[in-house]
């Protein structure tokens, strides 16, 4: 069991620009999530995947940000045209259904 | 929708001493489940216990074990015999609609030696 695997651990980029984040679940789990952490805070929901279905996203989740998880494996975070209140830590999780979530490390987006 | 209160934004206590960690929420949903999450210094969340809202015996894992009080909206962790491995931030969740966990602002804990 390798775990929660994000790719990657940190990202600086400058404003304007589009940043790619991708995170592999735990083989077997079906369902993968993504939050984001600012400092000091708890992590927010941003979106969750059942297999390769998005079936939910928060309304932190702009225009800007889009999720895939194609074939029901992998999952890719984009976000287009970073703005500075972008910076912070982007969780991954995964879970079998109605089961607890495991994280990976996250990554750590800065945008100067 | 669901809330999550921690009110103790730090604590610190000496290692080998007995810690309470504080949490309250606000649900609708008639069946839910609650957990505390881990998150030491730089490294990545790690699941410390689980309770489901069904079950009325209170969770239990080799040091931490939680007081589980349903009706008053109740999560609170205890941590036996603290070790400085203990030290980091804690966050109280709900698991909301069997889909999304909804996270507590935290509660940044110190094990002192």
């Amino acid at each position: 069991d390798t775990g929660v695997s994000q790719d990657p651990r940190h990202k600086i980029t400058k404003r304007g620009q589009n940043v790619t984040f991708r995170c592999d679940p735990i083989s077997e789990h079906n369902r993968l999530y993504w939050y984001r952490q600012t400092l000091g805070q708890g992590p927010e929901f941003l979106t969750y995947f059942q297999n390769e279905a998005q079936l939910e996203k928060s309304r932190l989740l702009s225009d800007r940000f889009s999720a895939e998880r194609p074939k029901g494996s992998f999952s890719t975070l984009e976000i287009q045209r970073t703005e500075q209140g972008d910076s912070a830590m982007y969780l991954c999780a995964s879970s079998l259904e109605f089961a607890e979530q495991y994280f990976g490390p996250g990554t750590r987006l800065t945008v100067t | 929708a669901q809330t999550v209160t921690q009110s103790q934004p730090e604590m610190s206590v000496q290692e080998a001493e007995t810690v309470t960690l504080s949490c309250t929420y606000d649900t609708s949903e008639s069946n839910y489940y609650l957990f505390w999450y881990k998150q030491p210094p730089s490294r990545q969340m790690i699941l410390v216990i689980r309770q489901e809202a069904y079950k009325q015996q209170n969770a239990t894992e080799n040091r931490f074990s939680v007081n589980f009080q349903k009706a008053a909206k109740s999560f609170s962790l205890k941590i036996s015999d603290s070790q400085l491995g203990d030290t980091a931030m804690y966050f109280c969740a709900s698991l909301q609609g069997a889909q999304k966990l909804v996270f507590g602002q935290g509660t940044r804990l110190t094990i002192n030696p």
